[in-house]
This record gives structure tokens, sequence and C-alpha cells, in this order.
């Protein structure tokens, strides 16, 4: 079984629907993230959580919002998905451990918007 | 604010060619690490590498082999006599203790090896 898994693993959904993107972890990290990969752009930040109680902003998060359940869980929303939102989404965790700490990454969502 | 770029998006080459992904940082921040990930044509992320700013050592992996100079802000990557298998999109990627452990992706360079 993959250490981080996401759900759905591919989805096509319409033009204003809201959608949620769910992660879970076995690694036991505190640190998950989710990454948006856009042709030639490569990866970038939506949001990203320290621990349980903590939630930023990264790069690109408008249009976003997120939950952390559980230290395990994850979980990025579209309130109202927009065809511009069509990417391939990752996330991933680190242990708590500075910038050196390797980064685990889920298969990735193939999102849709339509 | 950092900023990583590949500068080749895509490159073909035929099998047991060598070849290098060029890699390109830039960061204000004197402690930093870099990075290399494979994506394959399934499309999960592969950690292949990485490396701190105090190390320049030169690193070699089997046919990998990666060329950090910070003088000229490069961490580029070398397969030699490259695979079929090879052939996927490679990213650079760059944090630094400022960053926390957010990374700073390049565009990504797709490697296509022919047969």
């Amino acid at each position: 079984d993959a250490d981080v898994t996401q759900t759905p693993r591919n989805r096509i959904t319409k033009t204003g629907k809201r959608i949620m993107l769910e992660c879970s972890q076995t690694k036991g990290h505190d640190r998950m993230y989710w990454y948006r990969q856009d042709p030639g752009l490569g990866l970038r930040l939506i949001y990203y959580s320290f621990d349980v109680k903590d939630i930023n902003k990264g790069e690109i998060s408008d249009g976003y919002s997120v939950s952390r359940q559980a230290q395990a869980k994850f979980s990025l929303s579209l309130e109202s998905a927009i065809p511009n939102q069509t990417a391939l989404y990752f996330c991933a965790t680190s242990a708590e451990g500075g910038p050196n700490t390797e980064a685990f990454f889920g298969q990735g969502t193939r999102l849709t918007v339509v | 604010a950092q900023k990583v770029t590949q500068a080749q998006t895509e490159i073909s080459v035929v099998e047991k060619e060598d070849v290098t992904l060029d890699c390109v940082y830039e960061t204000r921040d004197t402690t930093y690490y870099l990075f290399w990930y494979k994506q394959p044509p399934s499309g999960e992320l592969v950690f292949l590498i990485r490396r701190n700013s105090f190390d320049e050592q030169n690193e070699i992996s089997g046919r990998y082999s990666w060329n950090f100079q910070k003088s000229t802000s490069s961490f580029n990557f070398t397969i030699t006599a490259s695979q079929v298998v090879d052939s996927a999109v490679y990213f650079c990627a760059l944090t630094s203790n400022n960053a926390g452990n957010m990374l700073t992706f390049g565009g990504g360079t797709r490697l296509m090896v022919k047969p």
C-alpha cells in the first residue's frame, strides 16, 4: 500500500460544482502539502499544514480551501470548480526537521473541469 | 523569492546516448537544498537526489550523475547510456531554511528516449 494515498485518482466535474480531493498518509508525518501541476509550470504550492491546527496559504490558494481533519488526513476543496482548475494535483508529506527532509508524494489526482 | 529554471522543455535522444538535463536556480538564502524528481508516464513523482548548498561534490549513482556548481547556480543531471525506461518528465526543485519544507519546482524537462 502507498504511504500517501490520494482519492479519487481521476475526476471529471462540471463548472460550478463543489469537489473535494482527499489525501491520507501512513508516514506519521506532521507536515502535509497540496501542489498543483500544470504543463510547463512544474508543481506549485496551494496550501500547507505543519500540524492539525495549522493551515497556511501557498503560492496559488485562490479558489481553494483545505481541511486538516487529523494528522493523517488533509483534504483540498474546490468550492465552485472552474475550467482553469483542470490540472494534476499532488498531496505530499514530510517529517518535521527542516528543509533537508524529503517530501513524499501521493500518486496524484487528475481533475478535469468541463 | 526563489526560482528554478529548466530551460529545456523537451529532449529527444536515441537509446544509449548520454543526455544532460539543465537546472538553474535563484535564491538569496545561503543554506538551501536542491532536488531532482522523476515523473514517469504513470504520473507519480519519484525522488532521485537531494543536495545541500554546502556540499558541492558531484554524485554518481549508476547511470545517473549530478553536477552541482554554486558559481553558476546550476544543478545539472546527466543520464549515461540512456534507456527507454528513462523516458519521463524530470523536475528540479529548491527549498531553503527560510522556505521551510516548501519546494519551488522548475517547469520540468520531458525526456524521450527512442529505441
